[in-house]
């Protein structure tokens, strides 16, 4: 298993595009998260999402942003017409479960670049 | 929600020992864990305490004193390869989420 696969890894979108960023979690991982990071700062969440269903995406806007995690293929975060400020390192990651024991495991990142 | 707080950035030579200490503020504690970034790469994970007291992993120890929220991650024996940006992140036992302080930049020099 390769790990948390995202891609693509760097994505450039002018203003009012939109933009698809995909996250395939780690092979028996169920447990989906998405965060958001901007250069020298921390990991601001975002979403989390379990196989169909939205749990908590108390750190998403809720305009232009939305998630998804079907039964089959990837997690999907999407940013309709973006704007400057979406600028930024989306990262996601996966856990078996809920147990932070064990932590989660991150992906790459997308870095997205709105011109 | 939750606020954490730790120092921007720590400079030491190789063979030294870093401290870097993490305080929180969180409705409901479920575990303290600490996470490493090298140049806005992939985040891995470190190491997490649930009870007070040290767990060793090899070169990092990392601490917990709940009743302080308060932790520290320690690096002994630095190595080149050790700079890079280092997380506390709390899970609130209110819900699943972890949330993360702003990171200390560590440099290592020769």
């Amino acid at each position: 298993n390769a790990g948390v696969m995202q891609n693509p890894r760097h994505l450039v979108r002018r203003r009012g595009q939109e933009a698809r960023l995909r996250c395939s979690p780690m092979k028996g991982h169920s447990h989906v998260y998405w965060y958001r990071q901007l250069p020298e700062e921390g990991l601001k969440f975002m979403v989390y999402l379990q196989k169909e269903n939205i749990i908590d995406e108390s750190g998403m806007p809720k305009e232009r942003f939305s998630a998804e995690f079907p039964k089959e293929g990837p997690s999907i975060l999407r940013i309709q017409q973006v704007v400057r400020g979406d600028s930024a390192a989306y990262f996601c990651a996966s856990s078996p479960n809920t147990d932070s024991r064990y932590g989660y495991t991150f992906g790459s990142g997308t870095r997205l670049t709105v011109v | 929600g939750q606020s954490l707080e730790q120092p921007s950035e720590v400079t030491a030579v190789e063979g030294a020992i870093v401290q870097i200490n993490c305080t929180y503020q969180t409705s409901g504690f479920y575990g303290l864990s600490w996470y490493q970034q090298h140049d806005g790469g992939a985040p891995t994970f470190l190491s997490y305490n649930a009870l007070d007291g040290l767990e060793e992993t090899g070169r990092f120890s990392s601490f917990l004193s709940r009743s302080d929220s308060y932790g520290y991650l320690l690096l002994q024996e630095l190595q080149m390869k050790d700079s890079a940006s280092y997380f506390c992140a709390v899970r609130d036992s209110n819900d699943y989420k972890l949330s993360f302080g702003a990171g200390t930049t560590v440099t290592v020099r020769a």
